[in-house]
C-alpha cells in the first residue's frame, strides 16, 4: 500500500535555507503535495508537483522530485520565524484521495 | 468565500455517547473528504464524497462511524458509542476535483476528546 515517510524535526537559523525531505512508496503517484500546519489550524496547501516534473519553483519555495528514487524535497529559502510549523508531504494516486506523511516540525531560531 | 467551516471546534464527550460533526465545504466544490489526525501523525483518510455519493471508505471507518452528504453540500460525520481511541482531530476538506488532480482545502478541524 501507500506509505509516505518524513524526518520528524528540523531546526534552522533565521535567514538560512530549510530542506525538508520525503520518500514515498507508490510508484503510481501522480501528484505530490506539500502542506503547512500551524498550531490549532487546518492544513494549508503550499505547493504541488505533477509526477512528470522534476522541479517546481514558487517564490521562496522550491520542490524537487526524484521519481526514480521516489524522493521529494521542499526547500524554503531565507527561512523566517513565521515559517515555523509542521510540514506534511502527501501523495495522491486516484480520485484525489491523499496519503500523508507524519509531518516534519520546522523550528526557526532567531 | 469563507473557506471550509467545521463545527463544533471542540467536543468533549463521555465514552459510549454519540457525537455528530458538521462540515460546510467551499460552495460549489464537488468533493468532500473526512480525515482523522492524532497527535504526532499526519491526517488519515476516512471517507470521501463526490457530490452526494460516498465513493470510498477507509478500513479505519468502523461500523460505529457514518458520514452523509445528503444534498451534495454540507456533510455530517457521526460516531456512535464513542471510545477513548476515537479521541482525535477530525478534519474536513473540499475540492473541485477533476480526475486525479485535486487541490484540497482544509477546515480547522473538530477536536474530539472522549473521557
Amino acid at each position: 500500500g501507500e506509505d509516505v515517510e518524513q524526518s520528524l524535526f528540523l531546526s534552522v537559523r533565521e535567514g538560512d535555507s530549510s530542506v525538508i525531505n520525503c520518500t514515498y512508496t507508490d510508484s503510481s503517484s501522480t501528484y505530490l503535495y506539500w502542506y503547512k500546519q500551524e498550531p490549532g489550524a487546518g492544513l494549508q496547501l503550499l505547493t504541488y508537483i505533477f509526477s512528470n516534473m522534476d522541479m517546481k519553483q514558487d517564490q521562496r519555495l522550491t520542490v524537487l522530485l526524484n521519481k526514480k528514487d521516489k524522493h521529494l524535497s521542499l526547500r524554503i529559502a531565507d527561512t523566517q520565524t513565521g515559517d515555523s510549523a509542521i510540514y506534511f508531504c502527501a501523495e495522491s494516486t486516484n480520485a484525489g484521495k491523499s496519503t500523508f506523511g507524519d509531518g516534519t516540525t520546522l523550528t526557526v531560531k532567531p | 468565500d469563507t473557506g471550509v467551516s467545521q463545527n463544533p471546534r471542540h467536543k468533549i464527550t463521555k465514552r459510549g455517547q454519540n457525537v455528530t460533526f458538521r462540515c460546510d465545504p467551499i460552495s460549489e466544490h464537488n468533493r468532500l473528504y473526512w480525515y482523522r489526525q492524532t497527535l504526532g501523525q499526519g491526517p488519515e483518510f476516512l471517507t470521501y464524497f463526490q457530490n452526494e455519493a460516498q465513493l470510498e471508505k477507509s478500513r479505519l471507518l468502523s461500523d460505529r462511524f457514518s458520514a452523509e452528504r445528503p444534498k451534495g453540500s454540507f456533510s455530517t460525520l457521526e460516531i456512535q458509542r464513542t471510545e477513548q481511541g476515537d479521541s482525535a482531530m477530525y478534519l474536513c476538506a473540499s475540492s473541485w476535483g477533476q480526475g486525479e488532480f485535486d487541490i484540497q482545502y482544509f477546515g480547522a478541524g473538530t477536536r474530539l476528546s472522549v473521557l
